[in-house]
């Protein structure tokens, strides 16, 4: 597809279960954001990939959660043991590489993810 | 982090009527962008901006850099139904982006 998909769209999962969250960004785009949008919030960074390597993970909220990157291409994010605070809207974008000159930013349409 | 301060956080307007939002920051940015984002999807770039004092339109749509490069006003006039959604400001500074808060805009046709 031409734009950044994201699997799956809704999650619904119980407290203290791992999941895992998808982002297939557009071909050729070496930079990969992921956010959080809680309900009625802006977008909360969490961490930015470029190429396979994370130079900027300090947005992680805690070490239940991970993320990586393989073949510069798809990202997963894991949370552990999540808790009912970590539901929330988990946005991906995903840009030609971010130096001083800004490249436009392209987002997926998110996961929605429900702890019960 | 860089915070930015977004207002109003909701509005609530007649079709056709002019809308104006803004954006504040403590902290300088090299670019400033407009999102808007609809249910269930990504937020989408309306406007960006790229030097301070810098005025862009796009349509409707009219969005300034603020001098001090610390603020940005985006402006929406004849309110159309379809504008409804929240409008999100952000900043860049060299690999990573800002975002306010947003404003939910409603439209009454």
């Amino acid at each position: 597809g031409a734009g950044v998909s994201q699997s799956p769209s809704n999650k619904v999962t119980e407290k203290g279960k791992d999941v895992e969250l998808r982002c297939d960004p557009i071909s050729g785009h070496t930079a990969l954001y992921w956010y959080r949008q809680s309900l009625g919030q802006g977008l909360e960074f969490l961490i930015y990939f470029q190429g396979n390597s994370a130079p900027d993970k300090s947005g992680l909220p805690s070490d239940r959660f991970s993320a990586e990157r393989t073949g510069g291409s798809v990202s997963t994010l894991t949370i552990q043991r999540t808790q009912q605070e970590d539901s929330a809207v988990y946005l991906c974008a995903s840009s030609l590489a971010q130096r001083e000159t800004y490249n436009e930013q392209f987002f997926g349409p998110g996961t929605r993810l429900t702890v019960l | 982090g860089q915070q930015l301060n977004q207002s109003p956080q909701s509005m609530f307007i007649q079709e056709g009527e002019d809308v104006s939002m803004n954006c504040t920051s403590s902290s300088i940015f090299n670019t400033w962008l407009w999102y808007k984002q609809d249910p269930g999807e990504g937020p989408v770039l309306l406007i960006a901006l790229y030097k301070a004092g810098e005025l862009t339109s796009n349509g409707r749509l009219t969005a300034q850099f603020g001098i001090t490069r610390k603020d940005s006003f985006l402006n929406i006039s004849a309110s159309i139904p379809s504008d409804v959604g929240i409008y999100f400001c952000a900043g860049h500074n060299f690999n990573k982006f800002y975002f306010g808060s947003g404003t939910k805009l409603n439209v009454k046709p």
